[in-house]
């Protein structure tokens, strides 16, 4: 049978190059927003998270953008390394209720030594 | 510092049985959520818990329930097994819940197997 993983976007960089994981969302009332890193077996972990009041916010070696217009989130890796490899899911908070976040799709992110 | 945890691992199940799946918050935290993820996609926001209410339902049918106990921790329960409920059950805690914004951090998960 088919996989659904087939229809999981899908980066492949290599090691030591810039990532950048893309995701767009649908509710213009969503006002929080934050993405997770998800190890084969393992549950979502915190990466970085970004409010409605900004537009960019810095980590280490992570930069979300929130195009707010185009309602557009981006999450760049700099010099992306092996254990960078998993799949990214950006979420939204929609509404200003902390009790529920949707998940987007997520990309499968493959770092190649 | 101990993060969430979730217990059991694994758990495998036959249609029609009842299962109960255990959820211990980050020490100070005060919310629990759950979440249903099924293999290829992303986290199902299922419920969520502050001070052993519930503050919040998604879209699930009433055989998932859960509570939250006065320590944090949190069950959630789901009866009537269907061969769908096969997936990857995440813990989420917060610190608080429905006043501003609190990021949530994720357990390992339980691994259910309905056959």
């Amino acid at each position: 049978g088919e996989s659904v993983g087939l229809h999981l976007p899908t980066l492949s960089v290599q090691e030591g190059d810039n990532s950048i994981i893309n995701c767009a969302y649908s509710n213009s009332a969503s006002d929080y927003f934050i993405w997770y890193k998800q190890e084969s077996g393992k549950g979502p972990q915190f990466i970085i998270d970004i409010r409605s009041n900004m537009d960019k916010r810095q980590g280490q070696r992570v930069t979300v953008l929130l195009n707010k217009t185009v309602k557009h989130l981006s999450l760049q890796i700099a010099a992306t390394q092996p254990g960078d490899s998993a799949v990214y899911f950006c979420a939204e908070n929609r509404g200003g209720s902390n009790y529920k976040l949707t998940f987007g799709k997520g990309t499968l992110l493959t770092v190649n030594p | 510092d101990a993060g969430v945890t979730q217990s059991p691992t694994h758990l495998i199940k036959t249609r029609g049985q009842h299962v109960t799946l255990r959820c211990s918050p980050i020490s100070g935290h005060k919310s629990v959520s759950w979440y249903q993820q099924v293999l290829g996609q992303g986290p199902q926001f299922i419920f969520q818990y502050y001070e052993k209410e519930e503050r919040g339902r998604g879209n699930f049918p009433d055989r998932f329930s859960a509570r939250q106990f006065p320590n944090y921790s949190s069950e959630l329960n789901v009866n009537a097994l269907l061969l769908g409920d096969s997936a990857l059950y995440l813990c989420a805690s917060s610190a608080v819940a429905g006043v501003f914004q609190e990021t949530q951090y994720f357990g390992p998960g339980t691994r259910l197997l309905v056959l």
